[in-house]
């Protein structure tokens, strides 16, 4: 089955306690996606990535840091975690960028 | 101004009446339109492409006014379970292929 694989579900954290919530694809896509969603925002992307060792920054990328060394997995990574930073992320990926998301369950992430 | 605008509702209608949305955006480069539909903190899902001249899935239908710019989602004999919220995605045109998503529109189908 074709999915996208984000961990954990649930994280509360405190701030400045470095963090990483893991994605992983089973699809051999070569686009990945971090993304953040607040009430009256909508999604915002964070960072993307094109390919193995090809990331970028997205709309909101401060504070935060991704690595793409396998093409299956993309995982963010919140070195100093700030109340801020507390949201809804989802992880998504597509065979290329600008083809339908599939996206993971999402991570409910609260920085006290 | 956004560059994907919903009205964000709440559409709240009764079982088996028909509701539309409407998205607009303003990139006139804009080249592939898609309508997700997410469930209260889940993670949004594919729910139709739109093309240009229209498709229909079931009891949903989509279309896509070049001219206007906008999309338009109609959904028929609504079910208590088609209360979602309902996201429009918009891919920008040009070299970056980047997807745009609105803000969405909560609809509420009561029994």
């Amino acid at each position: 089955e074709a999915q996208v694989t984000q961990n954990p579900r649930y994280l509360i954290t405190v701030t400045g306690k470095k963090l990483t919530v893991t994605c992983s694809q089973n699809m051999n896509h070569e686009y990945m996606s971090w993304y953040r969603q607040d009430p009256g925002l909508g999604l915002r992307q964070i960072y993307y990535s094109m390919n193995v060792e090809v990331t970028d920054k997205g709309d909101v990328p401060e504070g935060y840091k991704v690595s793409r060394k396998e093409k299956r997995n993309f995982p963010l990574i919140l070195e100093s975690p700030s109340p801020n930073q507390t949201s809804l992320y989802f992880c998504a990926s597509s065979s290329r960028r600008g083809e339908k998301l599939l996206f993971g369950s999402g991570t409910q992430l609260s920085v006290l | 101004r956004k560059e994907v605008e919903q009205d964000p509702g709440p559409f709240n209608v009764p079982e088996g009446a028909t509701v539309a949305f409407n998205c607009t955006y303003s990139n006139s480069a804009s080249q592939s339109f898609f309508w997700y539909r997410q469930d209260c903190r889940k993670e949004p899902k594919l729910l139709m492409s739109v093309y240009s001249s229209g498709n229909e899935d079931g009891r949903f239908t989509a279309q896509l006014n070049r001219a206007s710019q906008y999309i338009s989602l109609l959904i028929r004999d609504s079910k208590l379970s088609d209360s979602a919220t309902y996201l429009c995605v918009v891919i920008r045109g040009g070299a970056t292929n980047k997807l745009i998503f609105g803000t969405g529109t909560l609809l509420a189908v009561q029994p």
